[in-house]
């Protein structure tokens, strides 16, 4: 059965980066069928598409993020990360690491979410 | 970027009724729409795809349809574990997407 795994630092400090890293098991994360992404949830609020990556490291970000964002793909530990650079109290969100195939995009399978508050 | 607009933002039912809930496109995005439903502290699940088809595992008592701009979720008689929120979310350009506002659906 696929599992997601977010892991990474649930406190950062404003204008710093934001790392977390997304372990996949039960899977292969170099299958040219499915495309691996990135969801936030900001406390209370809805769901917003950071970004996704496929497992030939072509990437496609939110427009309103991408600026600031860097997913990359490891696929010799199987796992896929996310960076966000600059982050502000309006970064603080679950963020979601979610797998969906590439000719349409339902993200299937989800991991747990991992808090990230960025406070000094 | 192409938005989803989801009615009701909230809406009150009782177990055993007939709820629908709706999600409008910006633009014509032929049946790239998916739901979700979302429990507090949870992931969110997948319940439909591509419109109207059903993840496997999920009840048949959940329905899509629609397609171009307007799409619709029914769910044909409410048990108590469907309280929950409910998101659609458009793939028209996958793998870029976005999602609707989310619909809460409460107990009366």
């Amino acid at each position: 059965q696929l599992q997601l795994q977010e892991s990474g630092p649930g406190l950062v400090k404003p204008s710093e980066t934001l790392s977390l890293t997304c372990t996949v098991s039960g899977a292969s994360i170099s299958s040219s069928t499915y495309c691996w992404g990135w969801i936030r949830q900001p406390p209370g609020q809805g769901l917003e598409w950071i970004g996704s990556i496929f497992y030939s490291e072509s990437t496609h970000y939110s427009p309103s993020l991408q600026s600031r964002v860097t997913i990359s793909i490891d696929t010799s530990k199987s796992q896929f990360s996310l960076k966000l650079r600059s982050v502000t109290a309006a970064d603080t969100a679950v963020y979601y690491c979610a797998r969906h195939p590439y000719s349409y995009g339902a993200f299937e399978f989800w991991g747990q979410g991992t808090l990230v508050t960025v406070s000094a | 970027d192409i938005q989803m607009t989801q009615s009701p933002s909230s809406v009150s039912a009782s177990v055993g009724d007939r709820v629908t809930i709706t999600c409008r496109a910006s633009q014509s995005i032929s049946s790239y729409v998916n739901w979700y439903q979302q429990k507090p502290g949870k992931a969110p699940k997948l319940l439909i795809y591509s419109a109207s088809s059903l993840q496997s595992g999920v009840p048949s008592r959940f329905s899509g349809s629609g397609s171009g701009t307007d799409f619709t979720l029914t769910i044909s008689s409410l048990q108590p574990e469907d309280f929950a929120t409910y998101y659609c979310q458009q793939s028209y350009s996958t793998p870029s997407c976005t999602f609707g506002q989310g619909t809460e659906l409460e107990i009366k």
